[in-house]
């Protein structure tokens, strides 16, 4: 079965500081997998994909995660918080052929001014 | 806004009774999701419909029914309403199947729904 594990429900850093947000996947198939973002009460919003080409992603926001098979990791980063990064994300897998996306717990990042 | 409609946002209704879920999706998507976001299950998928049809289901109760319909909207329909049933409903759509970008979900903005 396909699944994705984000560890740490909730993640504080200062303003400025670096972010890092974990995900790890479990697939038996070449996985896709995607970061979502969602702000207080709106819907889920992409900030980047996987889908086999480049291991290192960029996003919008100044977000990028990177791809590492050996690591079934897919970790979420940005050099720089910003107090609008605060939010829950989101990481999910997919794969081809199946176009319904499995969903982690998420993750919950508040900025610290 | 992402382009895809939900309706209502909110809805507070009481146990055994049944609600509609609506939702359009964005413009040249075929693609209709469902899923459940509750504070104890996360983000559950619920169902899948492509072009009318029943692609892909998850975890949706047996009370729950969803169709799509020949303009490609959406309805989800929840009956014999238990306090369990509070969450936020999201629909989300994507295009075909076999697509470039087919896994690439937009997302509603949900309808949360309160039993009482």
């Amino acid at each position: 079965a396909q699944s994705v594990t984000q560890l740490g429900s909730h993640v504080s850093v200062s303003e400025g500081a670096l972010v890092l947000l974990r995900c790890n996947y479990s697939s038996s198939v070449p996985p896709y997998l995607f970061w979502y973002v969602q702000y207080p009460n709106q819907g889920l919003q992409l900030l980047l994909k996987y889908t086999s080409a480049a291991t290192l992603v960029k996003g919008i926001n100044g977000f990028e995660a990177e791809f590492k098979k050996s690591e079934t990791s897919f970790h979420l980063t940005k050099p720089s918080a910003h107090m609008s990064d605060a939010a829950e994300y989101f990481c999910a897998l997919g794969y081809f052929g199946n176009e319904k996306l499995t969903f982690g717990t998420g993750t919950r990042l508040t900025i610290i001014p | 806004d992402s382009g895809v409609t939900q309706t209502p946002k909110h809805l507070i209704t009481a146990t055994g009774q049944r609600v509609t879920l609506r939702c359009s999706p964005r413009s040249g998507d075929l693609s209709v999701y469902w899923y459940q976001q509750s504070l104890d299950q996360g983000l559950q998928f619920l169902i899948q419909y492509y072009n009318g049809e029943e692609r892909a289901k998850g975890n949706i109760l047996e009370r729950f029914s969803a169709q799509q319909f020949p303009d490609l909207h959406s309805e989800l329909n929840l009956s014999s309403l238990e306090l369990g049933d509070s969450a936020l409903y999201f629909c989300a759509s994507s295009v075909a199947p076999t697509a470039s970008g087919a896994n690439v979900l937009t997302f509603g903005a949900g309808s949360r729904l309160t039993v009482l």
